[in-house]
């Protein structure tokens, strides 16, 4: 059965921390991973996956994949509270159809 | 540019009830697909539609159905509602069925089943 799991379920630091999310999968025909931010309502996009080992990166914010040990990290340096949010990585199983992880829900106390 | 817009933003209803919630897509987008996202859980994948047709179902009960009409607008309807019904649902539209990362989602409607 595919499965995306994320860890950890819920995160508590300090302005300024930085935090490492955890998702691992077991996809069928996995061609891709995302993660995802999500405030209040939608998800918004943040990083696609698709090759081993190299690192995508947007400011303080940064991801890797590693496909032969089945999992990703998604790493935020100098955490603001703004940062604070549920960050969901997903595989799409079928075209775009995706499979969510439950999500990692990050609070930053300033 | 308008992003995916749904209606309504928040629902209340009691079990056994029926509900209809609407997505509209980005101007251009010809995917539409609906996910539930139950509280403290990531967003299951209910439906899929392109071009009009189904193109993907996930793991729920015949009370879920959807349609898509011409303008690629949607519904998602949910028949004899249950308590375990109560969720965000969310819409997500994209150009086609490959685009993975450019599908964009909306705002999502809140369902309370009383």
């Amino acid at each position: 059965e595919d499965k995306v799991v994320q860890s950890p379920l819920s995160l508590v630091v300090h302005e300024g921390d930085t935090v490492t999310l955890n998702c691992s999968y077991e996809v069928t025909n996995f061609r891709s991973l995302l993660w995802y931010k999500q405030e209040k309502k939608a998800p918004t996009f943040l990083f696609m996956l698709t090759s081993s080992g190299i690192e995508k990166k947007s400011g303080r914010l940064s991801s890797i994949l590693d496909k032969k040990e089945l999992f990703s990290i998604l790493n935020i340096t100098a955490t603001q509270t703004g940062d604070s949010a549920v960050y969901l990585c997903a595989a799409p199983r079928r075209g775009n159809q995706f499979y969510f992880g439950t999500g990692t829900s990050l609070t930053v106390i300033p | 540019d308008t992003g995916v817009t749904q209606s309504p933003t928040h629902l209340i209803k009691t079990r056994g009830q029926q509900v209809t919630l609407r997505c509209s897509p980005i101007s251009g987008h010809k995917s539409v697909s609906w996910y539930q996202q139950v509280l403290g859980q990531g967003p299951q994948f209910i439906f899929q539609y392109y071009e009009k047709e189904e193109r993907g179902r996930g793991n729920f009960p015949d009370r879920f159905s959807a349609r898509q009409f011409p303008n690629y607008s949607s519904e998602l309807n949910v028949n004899a509602l249950l308590l375990g019904d109560s969720a965000l649902y969310l819409c997500a539209s994209s150009l086609d069925l490959r685009t993975v990362n450019e599908q964009f989602f909306g705002p999502g409607t809140r369902l309370t089943v009383l």
